[in-house]
Formats: structure tokens, sequence, C-alpha cells
């Protein structure tokens, strides 16, 4: 009940296309879902973070999609840049105050992303 | 800048060595966190601290070992116990183990172990 569920494993686009990854979870005490990028060598860093009670986030090129009812959410890269291979975390954290806060973030397994010119 | 330091950055170790990884944190978080990573893998937790002087055990604990004697620092024991130590280690805090933001991590750059 604990896990997050990523896809796919690993994702080519072309440049300007949109990259779509999707993530699913069944722990209903989840109320948090941040996305990471990590970039080759270097530790996973915040890309944009979504709370249930909306059904998207968009900062500039990239969009967080929300289902609550189906228990999935996805992210959504348009026009995407070489500049944006990396790989790609999803995650879930219960909300804050709730019986089960103190529980640590869980991660998807990560998409790889490439972008080809 | 407030942020997570990591060191060495790369480090190599003969089998056999115990090596210890230095993590500190000078954004006033109260958790401490330390993941590996293998090539082309996800996250796996090895330790986490949510307050001082306390510390528990994640996934993939068995030969590795930590202190949280101080809120800045927590430094990760590559113990001789450990099969294949060979990863990237991450470090990562949070503001608090509350619930939403407050679980947010905030990683580290990482410190490459490479057995010899």
């Amino acid at each position: 009940q604990q896990q997050v569920k990523q896809s796919p494993q690993s994702l080519i686009v072309q440049k300007g296309g949109i990259s779509i990854i999707n993530c699913a979870y069944e722990n209903t005490a989840f109320d948090y879902f941040p996305w990471y990028q990590q970039f080759p060598g270097k530790g996973p860093a915040l890309l944009i973070a979504i709370r249930p009670d909306v059904s998207e986030k968009k900062e500039g090129r990239f969009t967080i999609s929300f289902n609550k009812s189906a228990k999935q959410f996805s992210l959504h890269i348009m026009d995407s840049q070489p500049g944006d291979s990396a790989t790609y975390f999803c995650a879930a954290t219960p909300g804050f105050g709730d019986p089960f806060g103190n529980e640590k973030l869980t991660f998807g397994t990560g998409t790889r992303l490439t972008i080809i010119p | 800048d407030g942020g997570i330091t990591q060191s060495p950055k790369y480090l190599f170790r003969k089998e056999g060595q115990n090596v210890t990884l230095s993590c500190e944190q000078n954004l006033n978080h109260d958790a401490m966190y330390w993941y590996r990573q293998d090539p082309g893998q996800g996250l796996r937790l090895i330790y986490y601290s949510q307050i001082v002087n306390d510390f528990q055990k994640g996934d993939i604990a068995e030969g590795y070992s930590v202190s949280r004697e101080k809120k800045e620092s927590f430094p990760l024991t590559v113990t001789s116990a450990q099969k294949n130590p060979t990863a990237f280690y991450l470090c990562a805090s949070s503001i608090s183990p509350i619930g939403g933001e407050a679980n947010v991590l905030t990683f580290g750059a990482g410190s490459r172990l490479t057995v010899l």
C-alpha cells in the first residue's frame, strides 16, 4: 500500500514534443505529491509539487495532472528540450498533521527521459 | 546559501576497509536521510533520523551505520560487512517529519564510492 508505481522506465521523445510520465498510488493517506529531476552525477532536485485538491498545476513547460478518484498523477513536459534529458522521480507523502505524516517520502522507481534533436 | 554538503565527492576504498561519508546541512531541518543509488536504478533508503540522537533503519541498512549527535550532521559509515558497497550515496534532509510539504526532501550533490 506504500508503493508508488511509475511508468515508463525509460522514454525517448523528439525535441519539441510532449513527454509524459505517469504515477499511481494506493495509499489514500497520501496528500502531497512532489516530482524530482536528477541529472547524471547530481542529486535529485525538487521540480514541481501538487496537492490533490487541484487537478492541475503548471510551472513553465512542466505540468502535473492529478486524478484523485483514480489515484493517478502525471508529469507533462511541453516543448521538450535536450536540456530536459534527466531521470524523473515522482513521490508521495501523507498530509500535514496526518497520523502517518511522520512517514518518509515514498518514491517511484524513476523514468529516464532522453530528448533527441 | 542554505543547503546540504556531502564530502568527499569521490571515494575509493579497498575491500575490508570502513569508510565514512560526511553530510552537513545548514537548513535547520530536523530530519535527515541517506539513500543509495545504483546505476540506472532508483533511490533506496539506508537510514533516516527524525531528531538528534535518534535514527531508524531504512530498507537496506545492513552493512551501514550512522550517528546523529548534532542537528546539522548525519555521517554514514560503510562497513566491511557491506558486500557490494560501490554506489552513489545521497544525503537529504526535510523540515520536519510531520507530513505534507514538511516531508519534501532537499538532496546533497552525492558521494560516489568505488571499492577497488
